[in-house]
């Protein structure tokens, strides 16, 4: 039983450009969410999708979108690239009300 | 973003020690969760706690939900090697998102 795949595992992009993250949640999982954990600090919450929709939002400007699939995959899109959205982005998937359970991660890096 | 006041921030051990790290928020929350993350990975879960006072073992690992619904506390026992790593508690209100503390770097000294 897979479990949350998160593709790439790492990328290097520059400043002012868009960058796709990608996410496939284990198995029986319909939500998806997604974090930003920069260096040293624990997971920040960007925001979190059910059917399809965004139903969540944490503290996170616009550049950052995203969007779910009928699969229940899901994309995380970052506009305009800041070289503090160097981080490592870590997508989550449950089946509501279970825990979350955690990619590997998709380490960007701007410079 | 916030974050949970978590403590200690870093901690170095013998091999066979006990530990204890705890969790307190500002909020209250209904379940408490404690992952463990190590290098180059993502967080995995440990223990999750859904009631106000309960205590939940997994193993060597015991977690409690603290009565003001504001704390929890996760001890593990005789540690060994891998229990090396940055262990996070997380608390989480209903169905919405998860508000992660700062982390306790966990080292075992030779």
């Amino acid at each position: 039983d897979a479990g949350v795949t998160q593709s790439p595992t790492h990328l290097i992009k520059t400043r002012g450009q868009q960058v796709t993250l990608r996410c496939s949640p284990k198995s029986g999982h319909d939500t998806v969410s997604w974090y930003q954990q920069a260096l040293g600090q624990g997971p920040q919450f960007i925001f979190q999708y059910y059917e399809e929709e965004e139903r969540q939002r944490g503290n996170f400007p616009d550049r950052f979108s995203g969007h779910q699939f009928p699969n229940y995959s899901s994309e995380l899109n970052v506009n305009a690239l800041l070289l503090g959205d160097s981080a490592l982005y870590l997508c989550a998937s449950s089946l509501i009300p279970s825990p979350l359970h955690f990619g590997n991660g998709t380490r960007l890096t701007v410079t | 973003g916030q974050q949970l006041n978590q403590s200690p921030q870093s901690m170095f051990i013998q091999e066979g020690e006990d530990v204890s790290m705890n969790c307190t928020s500002s909020s209250i929350f209904n379940t408490w969760l404690w992952y463990k993350q190590d290098p180059g990975e993502g967080p995995v879960l440990l223990i999750a706690l859904y009631k106000a006072g309960e205590l939940t073992s997994n193993g060597r690992l015991t977690a409690q939900f603290g009565i003001t619904r504001k704390d929890s506390f996760l001890n593990i026992s005789a540690s060994i090697p891998s229990d090396v790593g940055i262990y996070f508690c997380a608390g989480q209100y209903e169905n919405e998102k998860l508000t992660f503390g700062t982390g306790t770097r966990l080292t075992i000294i030779p």
